[in-house]
């Protein structure tokens, strides 16, 4: 099983600053199979990225992904009051064991 | 518009089992897999399994192996879970979502707690 660790756990930011989220897989992730999600309380979770980069329907261009491998990065440019939620990454590349990382909060500063 | 539309909460005892369903819309139902995703209450999500709504194919976390089961009725675009020998850490909020891209439609979710 890919173990998916998060950092930071949690990440104070203002509104108009820059965020960056890291997402690190215990082994390679297959064809960069790797998608971010963002989820508020009580809401199903949010696709945002997919494909370690590729942003989904609809997703500001604000978001973007990067990374290759076994380590990737959700950066969100010139934070808004809605982006202040909480975000996990999950690889799919693995026999279909579909692992999710642990989550970052991103909280107002 | 896709939509996934999961059955209502469900409470269960410790030992029993559960079944839970999500109703899929707007989109040709066998073309795409079906997660089953979990969260309980304050904690990240996890992921049980997946289905092929095509020929019923299955994979499930190892965690979970012998107690979960997927499958699906290909007359009613609808795909199930069922958890057996439930425990009280079962309690969760249980999510389908659709496999395109990545897991790009999620359901409402449905309660499931597990108390004496």
């Amino acid at each position: 099983e890919i173990v998916l660790t998060q950092s930071p756990g949690t990440l104070s930011l203002s509104p108009g600053e820059r965020a960056t989220l890291s997402c690190r897989a215990s082994q390679s992730v297959s064809n960069n199979f790797l998608a971010w999600y963002q989820q508020n309380p009580g809401q199903a979770p949010r696709l945002l990225i997919y494909g370690a980069s590729s942003r989904a329907t609809g997703v500001p261009e604000r978001f973007s992904g990067s990374g290759s491998g076994t380590d990737f990065t959700l950066t969100i440019t010139r934070l808004e009051p809605e982006d202040f939620a909480v975000y996990y990454c999950q690889q799919y590349g693995t026999s279909r064991d579909y692992t999710f990382g642990q989550g970052t909060k991103l909280e107002i500063k | 518009q896709v939509q996934l539309v999961q059955s209502g909460a469900e409470v269960e005892k410790p030992g029993a089992s559960v079944k839970v369903s999500c109703k899929a819309s707007g989109y040709t139902f066998t073309s795409y897999y079906m997660n089953w995703v979990r969260q309980a209450p304050g904690q990240g999500l996890e992921w049980l399994g997946i289905i092929d709504p095509s020929g019923g194919g299955t994979s499930y976390a190892q965690k979970l192996q012998g107690r979960v089961t997927m499958t699906r009725d290909t007359s009613t675009s609808t795909v199930y879970v069922e958890l057996t020998r439930l425990r009280s850490e079962d309690t969760a909020v249980y999510f389908c979502a659709r496999q395109g891209l990545a897991a790009d439609y999620w359901g409402q979710g449905t309660l499931v707690t597990v108390s004496s």
